[in-house]
């Protein structure tokens, strides 16, 4: 069963830019999670979707922004780039029905760098 | 307090010792423990999940769950300079959120 994938794997951007970054989940997986990852911050969770609709939002800004599918992939948004918007973004994949053993599994990531 | 703690690091052992890498979390409806490997530059790869309080064993790695003290740790048997890595310990309240400590990075020496 293929993995997570996410594209694109890199991306430079000049800030006032906006990104649009997408995340193909594992087959059957409906719920998709996006998170920042940052070397001060470490892993910081953006929002979740399940069956086209967001379940759950962190405290990130409005810039920061997401979608999902009817396939589940799903798509970030960010406007007007800033320079700490540089990051790594990550995309997790899991089944989405909750429960104590759901478990989440990682795409390979989006470098964004911001100059 | 942060929701899940982990010890920075680095934390150094030497090739074939035991490393032990623990974390604390603050909620105690969490009900999912997870245990992720990153590599520099890399993505998190899931190594074990843990539920029920005790040892769960797989290969070189072992988890260990005590829900009254609300820790969690990770044993490493026999460690190999392949296991150098950031190690982030992840818990879930059985919703659709997982918390993540900032990782403790594991050096092993040759």
């Amino acid at each position: 069963k293929a993995g997570v994938t996410q594209t694109p794997r890199y991306l430079i951007k000049t800030r006032g830019q906006q990104v649009t970054l997408s995340c193909s989940p594992i087959s059957g997986h409906r719920s998709v999670s996006w998170y920042q990852q940052t070397p001060g911050q470490g892993l910081q969770f953006l929002f979740e979707y399940f069956s086209e609709t967001q379940r759950n939002k962190g405290n990130f800004p409005g810039r920061f922004s997401g979608r999902q599918f009817s396939n589940s992939r799903s798509e970030m948004n960010v406007s007007t780039l800033e320079l700490g918007d540089s990051a790594l973004y990550l995309c997790a994949s899991s089944l989405g029905f909750g429960g104590a053993r759901e478990t989440q599994y990682f795409g390979p990531g989006t470098r964004l760098l911001v100059l | 307090q942060k929701e899940v703690e982990q010890n920075s690091g680095p934390l150094s052992v030497p090739e074939g010792a035991i490393a032990s890498l623990n974390c604390t979390y603050s909620d105690r409806g969490s009900q999912s423990f997870f245990w992720y490997r990153q590599y520099s530059g890399k993505s998190p790869e899931l190594i074990m999940s843990i539920y029920s309080n005790g040892d769960k064993e797989d290969g070189r790695f072992t988890a260990q769950l005590n829900k009254a003290s609300q820790y969690v740790s990770l044993l490493i048997r026999d460690s190999q300079p392949s296991d150098s890595a950031t190690y982030l310990c992840a818990v879930n309240r059985g919703t659709y959120k997982y918390i993540f400590g900032t990782g403790t990075r594991l050096k092993v020496l040759a």
